[in-house]
């Protein structure tokens, strides 16, 4: 098993421009999660997913979009890139079992200009 | 809502030593807590949980976690430390429900040999 990948590992942006993060997971996990990682503040949620067709927001859902149209992969968007979102994006995925861990992909380095 | 506290940004131990990492936690209802260490430019890997039962929890790589439910506290805990034990350290709370894990901001142990 590949566990949780995240696609592409580093990226450039100036601000204005929009990218799409791929996460996939080959775990058959129902539940799937974006954060971000900032030096001093730990990991926050930006927006997850309990199943195939739902999201839901984090505590930093603002200036994102996400999408699970298939129950192995969670699309981020950022639409309009701004210098606040450099940071180090992290998917993770769970079962949907109280008590069951989060396994982490290996991150995402944005930098925006 | 559910909160992680870790009260120290940085844990100095000399190799060999016992080593222990701070997290106390608030959350509504009966916690289910986690450790996670990240190294660098990593994702995060789990290392161990609390569901139920007994309050010492044994997980990866030698740590080990204490319960302590009338301190809302869930210190990690290894007897001798390594030099490849330097990581960061990120403890975790969810509630019962279908909530995500909430992470503190994360403890950076330095182990010097």
């Amino acid at each position: 098993n590949a566990g949780v990948t995240q696609t592409p590992k580093f990226r450039v942006l100036k601000t204005g421009q929009s990218m799409t993060l791929l996460c996939a997971q080959d775990m058959n996990h129902e539940y799937m999660y974006w954060y971000r990682q900032d030096p001093g503040m730990g990991l926050r949620l930006i927006h997850y997913s309990v199943g195939e067709g739902t999201t839901a927001k984090g505590e930093v859902p603002d200036g994102y979009n996400v999408s699970r149209l298939k129950k192995q992969n969670f699309l981020l968007g950022l639409e309009s890139a701004a210098p606040s979102q450099t940071s180090v994006y992290f998917c993770a995925s769970s079962l949907n079992r109280v008590g069951y861990e989060q396994y982490f992909g290996p991150g995402t380095r944005l930098t925006v200009t | 809502a559910q909160s992680v506290a870790q009260p120290e940004d940085q844990v100095n131990v000399a190799e060999g030593n016992p080593l222990t990492v701070k997290c106390t936690y608030s959350v509504s209802g009966n916690p289910y807590l986690f450790w996670y260490v990240q190294y660098p430019n990593r994702g995060l890997q789990f290392l161990l949980k609390y569901i139920t039962g007994d309050n010492l929890v044994k997980g990866s790589y030698g740590f080990e976690a204490e319960f302590n439910k009338s301190q809302t506290s869930f210190h990690l805990k290894k007897p001798s430390a390594l030099v490849s034990d330097s990581a960061l350290y990120f403890c975790a709370v969810r509630d019962g429900g279908n909530t995500p894990l909430v992470f503190g901001k994360g403890t950076r142990l330095s182990v010097i040999a």
